[in-house]
């Protein structure tokens, strides 16, 4: 198994400034993926975080507003630009080897923009 | 990947062994079952996972069907802990598949009374 934390657990951010969150895996890992889960709803699928190249983007999520970077295979940041109301979620890293093993989930970051 | 279809809630007396459903009747060959839960205020957790025998471990039993158009997730003894929503997806993994994220439905509230 992974043991995943993420930075800030919590934060409240301004409308129009925007919020790097870090994602730390305990062991190298082949994959890492980001998810947002918005006030009462299921987790969504924003991106796989791909080492040394450009993040891979779900329909409805661009990298210009979720900009993603993945130095090596156990650390990754997702950046919230330019939020709005709209952004506030709570944002979920997940790590695994690929193949039909399973992923494991960071605590998630809690944002909120006033 | 296949749809899932799952019951939305669900009560449970501490104790007692829970059952929860999972439709998929258009997986396909290559597709695993997964269960995955969240507790209020945490990341999602990996229960178990399988292709087409039955699973267990520590956690809970996967039973799927003959014709693996359906699953059930079995905790033998439940506690009030295990208070959460339970979700199960279906993967594909193999020649195109393995790299995406988890594509995560409603799930099935489950609530364990005391």
């Amino acid at each position: 198994s992974a043991v995943i934390s993420q930075k800030p657990s919590r934060d409240i951010c301004q409308r129009g400034t925007s919020l790097t969150i870090q994602c730390q895996v305990d062991s190298q890992v082949t994959m890492m993926f980001w998810y947002r889960q918005q006030p009462g709803q299921s987790l969504t699928l924003i991106a796989t975080a791909n080492q040394g190249s450009e993040a891979t983007y779900e329909s409805g999520f661009v990298i210009d507003k979720f900009p993603i970077s993945r130095p090596n295979l156990t650390f990754s940041t997702l950046t919230v630009s330019n939020m709005s109301p709209e952004d506030s979620s709570i944002y979920l890293c997940s790590a695994g080897q690929g193949g039909p093993y399973e992923q494991y989930f960071g605590p998630g970051t809690r944002l909120t923009v006033t | 990947d296949a749809k899932t279809t799952q019951p939305p809630s669900m009560d449970c007396a501490e104790g007692r062994a829970a059952n929860l459903p999972c439709n998929h009747s258009t997986i396909s060959g290559n597709e695993y079952v997964y269960w995955y839960r969240q507790i209020h205020s945490q990341g999602p957790q990996y229960i178990i996972h399988g292709l087409k025998n039955n699973e267990t471990n520590e956690m809970a039993s996967l039973i799927i069907t003959e014709d693996r158009k359906s699953s059930t997730l079995i905790l033998p003894h439940a506690t009030l802990r295990d208070t959460a929503v339970y979700y199960c997806i279906v993967r594909v993994w193999g020649a195109g598949g393995g790299a995406d994220g988890l594509t995560f439905g409603k799930g099935t509230h489950l609530i364990i009374q005391p």
